[in-house]
């Protein structure tokens, strides 16, 4: 059975703060993405990694930068958490293809 | 840039209902169109995908279309049950196969 495991699923954080949050994959694929899910918003790509230590910007990366090396685990790191970063965070992993996707369970982040 | 948009937002039916949601696409160049389920607080597994060369795909009560020239699909749900009440999300493969571009999703309820 495929895992995608998040870190945590829910996180309160105080401002300026850095965070973590891991993502893991037991399926040896190559690609790993970090998304932000806000109401009205759908998902929105914040990062991506197609190979270790290799990333690429998605639709929003400012305020977060990413981390990945080992194949298996996929880090999204908020270096001065703000509120406006409050969101469900999900993490999904693929094979060659993005369709293939598969998501982890979410990180509900909340910074007050 | 890929958008995609999903009509309606909300959607609140009674059991047994057909109901169809909608979502469309700017850039028709796609590789796949794919939609997902999310229940409340999970990740999103994914339900069907078209393929660019594929006009429909069906699974069980579910059916889904795709009009690249129209940069649409859409999701028929038949007979619908309270089991079905969760988020419905497509996203749009890009043609390299590196990313997804998701719509905001619609809230379907069905009511007993």
């Amino acid at each position: 059975d495929v895992k995608v495991t998040q870190s945590s699923r829910y996180l309160v954080k105080r401002t300026g703060e850095k965070v973590f949050l891991e993502c893991v994959q037991d399926m040896d694929h190559e690609n790993m993405f970090w998304y932000r899910q806000d109401p009205g918003l759908g998902l929105r790509l914040i990062y991506f990694s197609y190979d270790v230590k290799m990333k690429e910007k998605g639709d929003i990366p400012e305020g977060y930068s990413v981390s990945r090396e080992k194949k298996e685990r996929f880090s999204l790191i908020l270096e001065s958490a703000s509120t406006n970063q409050t969101s469900m965070y999900l993490c999904a992993s693929s094979g060659r293809r993005a369709h293939e996707q598969y998501f982890g369970p979410g990180t509900r982040l909340t910074v007050t | 840039k890929q958008e995609v948009t999903q009509i309606p937002a909300a959607l609140s039916v009674p059991e047994g209902e057909n109901l169809v949601l909608n979502c469309s696409f700017t850039d028709s160049a796609i590789y796949n169109l794919q939609w997902f389920r999310q229940d409340p607080g999970k990740g999103l597994t994914s339900l069907l995908l078209i393929q660019s060369s594929q006009r429909e795909q069906t699974s069980g009560r579910l059916n889904a279309s795709l009009d690249k020239s129209s940069g649409r699909s859409t999701l028929y749900i038949a007979a619908s049950q309270p089991g079905d009440s969760a988020t419905y999300l497509c996203a749009a493969e890009e043609t390299s196969g590196s990313r997804l571009t998701f719509g905001e999703g619609t809230q379907l309820t069905v009511n007993p």
